[in-house]
C-alpha cells in the first residue's frame, strides 16, 4: 500500500498568516493526490483535486502543488474558519490511502 | 443541493452484523460511482469501498475485504454497506461519499456519517 506521511503533524498559527504544510507519497502517484478540510464534529469537505485544482466553490487562498511524491497544500492568508484538520489522500493506485493529517491550531 | 444522509449506526457485538444505508438527494445517483470512508475515533480517514454506477464493480482495501460488501439501488437512490464479522477495529464513523468521476478517488460529497461502536 502506498503510505502518506503528512507534516508537520499540528501547526499553532495566526490569522493572516501563510500556512504550509506537505504530503509524501511512498512511491510515485503522479498528480493523484487530493486534499480535504475536515472540521471540529464535521464531515470532510474537498478542496483541492488532482494535486492542484481548486473545487467549485473553494477560496483562492487555499493552493495545491507537487506531483510524483511530494506534495505541498497552502492557505495564503490565514482565516479563523480554516482551523481544522487537513488530510491529503492518493487515488492513483488501490487501496487508496490518507495521510495521518494535519491539525491547525491558534497560536 | 446534493444531500446524503447515512443510517443504521449503533452498537454491535464483535462477531456479528450490521447494514448501513446512504440515502442519495440533490443529484442523478445513478450517474456516480459511490463510496464508504470510516473514521476511527480521533484517528485519520479510511478509505473502506467503492461501487461503480450500476453496481457491477466493487473494490476494497484488504482490511475489509471478504467481510464488507458494498451495494446500491438506483431506483431507491440507496447505498448501503453490509458488515459482517465485524470487529473492535471496525469501531468508527462510517460516511458515505461521492465520487464525481468515475475511476477516480475524489469524493466531492460527504454525508454527515453513521456511528458504528463495535463492543460486547
Amino acid at each position: 500500500d502506498i503510505v502518506m506521511t503528512q507534516s508537520p503533524t499540528s501547526m499553532s498559527i495566526s490569522v493572516g498568516d501563510r500556512v504550509t504544510m506537505n504530503c509524501k507519497a511512498s512511491q510515485n502517484v503522479g498528480s493523484n493526490v487530493d486534499w480535504y478540510q475536515q472540521k471540529t464534529g464535521q464531515s470532510p469537505k474537498l478542496l483541492i483535486y488532482k494535486a492542484s485544482n481548486r473545487y467549485t466553490g473553494v477560496p483562492d487562498r487555499f493552493t495545491g502543488s507537487g506531483s510524483g511524491t511530494d506534495f505541498t497544500f497552502t492557505i495564503s492568508n490565514m482565516q479563523a474558519e480554516d482551523l481544522a484538520v487537513y488530510y491529503c489522500m492518493q487515488s492513483n493506485s488501490y487501496p487508496w490511502t490518507f495521510g495521518g493529517g494535519t491539525k491547525l491550531e491558534l497560536k | 443541493e446534493v444531500q446524503l444522509v447515512e443510517s443504521g449506526g449503533g452498537l454491535v457485538q464483535p462477531g456479528r452484523s450490521l447494514k448501513l444505508s446512504c440515502a442519495a438527494s440533490g443529484f442523478t445517483f445513478s450517474n456516480y460511482y459511490m463510496a464508504w470512508v470510516r473514521q476511527a475515533p480521533k484517528k485519520g480517514l479510511e478509505w473502506v469501498a467503492t461501487i461503480s454506477t450500476s453496481g457491477s464493480r466493487t473494490y476494497y482495501p484488504d482490511s475489509v475485504k471478504g467481510r464488507f460488501t458494498i451495494s446500491r439501488d438506483n431506483a431507491k437512490s440507496s447505498l448501503y454497506l453490509q458488515m459482517n464479522s465485524l470487529k473492535s477495529e471496525d469501531t468508527a464513523t462510517y460516511y458515505c461519499a461521492r465520487h464525481p468521476e468515475p475511476v477516480a478517488g475524489v469524493m466531492d460529497a460527504w454525508g454527515q456519517g453513521a456511528s458504528v461502536t463495535v463492543s460486547s
